[in-house]
This record gives structure tokens, C-alpha cells and sequence, in this order.
């Protein structure tokens, strides 16, 4: 599975934007970029996905490279309910064993100050 | 809005004990997932099924640890014995299809071997 990189912890304000960044350099012409977050003492939830273009939807936005080698997921004004690990998972379209499974990295931490 | 269900909440047993989860798929949702997150850790795959049957199970323990999904709907997954390495949230995710479709997580089961 093509891996992706990561900060461990992030820090930003409420009601200001944050950028949250992922390195996948090894990725496939058949991988789709994903995002899911994980509040405290919840299961995981999905953010977004994309696979070449830049993406939005209610929750947040999703900036990807020309060379699709990294991506950014953009909140626009994070909230202190934004407090979450998030991660950046590589999925394929392409069959195999380990089609459909989500590869859970470390997460980014981010946390919101008031 | 349709959630997946999970039971119990918390499970604290004895080492060489049996335990078992349970857990209720999104009606209609064909593929279900068993994950394992141990504290600290993202979530990692432990089975995956397509209906009723099994389609990865390769980082399953299968020593000790069994999964079912008898009629496609509703899962069990059981550990005998209990290790105190089990210790860790098991999660149920369920997604339409096999695939790079969104996963629905329940809030999973916190197991405690003591």
C-alpha cells in the first residue's frame, strides 16, 4: 500500500482557517485521496476524498498537487468541535485484497484553541 | 440519519475469558468491517466481509479470535481466550460496496483485560 506522511500535531485558533498537509509521494494513477477525522471517544468519520481535482463539500475543502505527490485539507474556519486526529488514507480502485480496507497512519492531532 | 449500532459500549473480562462484540450495520450496506485501535494507534483492519462471506481476514489473530455475519446483516466478533493485549476499541464499520466507499464507524466497544 502507497504510505503517507504526516505532522503528529497541529495547533490553530478558532475561526481561523486551517491547513492540514499530506505527503504521498508513492502514489498510483489508481488511488483516490482520502480524509477521515476522529473526534475524542468516537469511531472514525470521513471528511472528503478527491482524486486530481481540488474538492469541496460542507465540511471542508481538499487542495490536491498537480503531481498528486501531496494534498491539503483546508477547514475553513475550524471550530473547537474541529478538534480531531486527522488522517490521510490512499485508497485503490484497483482490486486486490486489501480493496475497500482503510490503512490508518498517525494522524495529524489538531488541536483548537478558544 | 442511519448509524451503525454497536454492543456493548465497554467490556471488561478477565484474561483466559471468552468475550464478544456485536455489531449492526447501516441497513443495506453490503460490506462490513472489523477494526482494532489500540490506544495512541490508528484503527487496523482485522476482517473484512462482502455479505456473508469473509474476504480478508489476513491480520485477523486466528488462533483466538473468530468473525461471523450469518445472514449478511449483523457481525460478531469473539476472542477466546482473552490476552491482555486485546486490550483496545474494536470498531464496525460498514460501506455500500467493497471499494473506496465511505465508511460508516459505530462508536465501538473499549475492551479492558484485566
Amino acid at each position: 500500500d502507497a504510505k503517507t506522511t504526516q505532522p503528529n500535531s497541529m495547533e490553530s485558533n478558532e475561526e481561523e482557517p486551517v491547513h492540514l498537509p499530506c505527503n504521498h509521494s508513492t502514489i498510483s494513477g489508481t488511488d483516490y485521496i482520502h480524509w477521515y477525522r476522529q473526534l475524542p471517544s468516537q469511531g472514525p468519520e470521513y471528511v472528503i476524498h478527491g482524486l486530481t481535482s481540488n474538492v469541496n463539500n460542507r465540511m471542508a475543502s481538499l487542495a490536491i498537487a498537480e503531481d498528486r505527490k501531496s494534498s491539503t485539507l483546508i477547514l475553513h474556519r475550524a471550530t473547537l468541535r474541529d478538534a480531531a486526529v486527522y488522517y490521510c488514507i490512499l485508497r485503490t480502485i484497483a482490486g486486490g485484497t486489501s480493496y475497500g480496507k482503510l490503512t490508518f497512519g498517525q494522524g495529524t492531532i489538531l488541536t483548537v484553541h478558544p | 440519519e442511519a448509524e451503525v449500532a454497536q454492543s456493548p459500549r465497554y467490556k471488561i473480562t478477565e484474561k483466559s475469558q471468552a468475550v464478544a462484540f456485536w455489531c449492526d450495520p447501516i441497513s443495506g450496506h453490503a460490506t462490513l468491517y472489523w477494526y482494532r485501535q489500540i490506544l495512541g494507534q490508528g484503527p487496523e483492519l482485522l476482517v473484512q466481509f462482502q455479505d456473508e462471506s469473509v474476504v480478508d481476514d489476513s491480520q485477523l489473530p486466528k488462533d483466538r479470535f473468530s468473525a461471523e455475519r450469518l445472514k449478511g446483516v449483523d457481525s460478531t466478533l469473539k476472542i477466546q481466550p482473552a490476552e491482555l493485549g486485546d486490550s483496545a476499541m474494536y470498531l464496525c464499520a460498514s460501506s455500500l460496496e467493497r471499494g473506496p466507499y465511505e465508511q460508516y464507524f459505530g462508536p465501538g466497544t473499549r475492551l479492558t483485560v484485566t
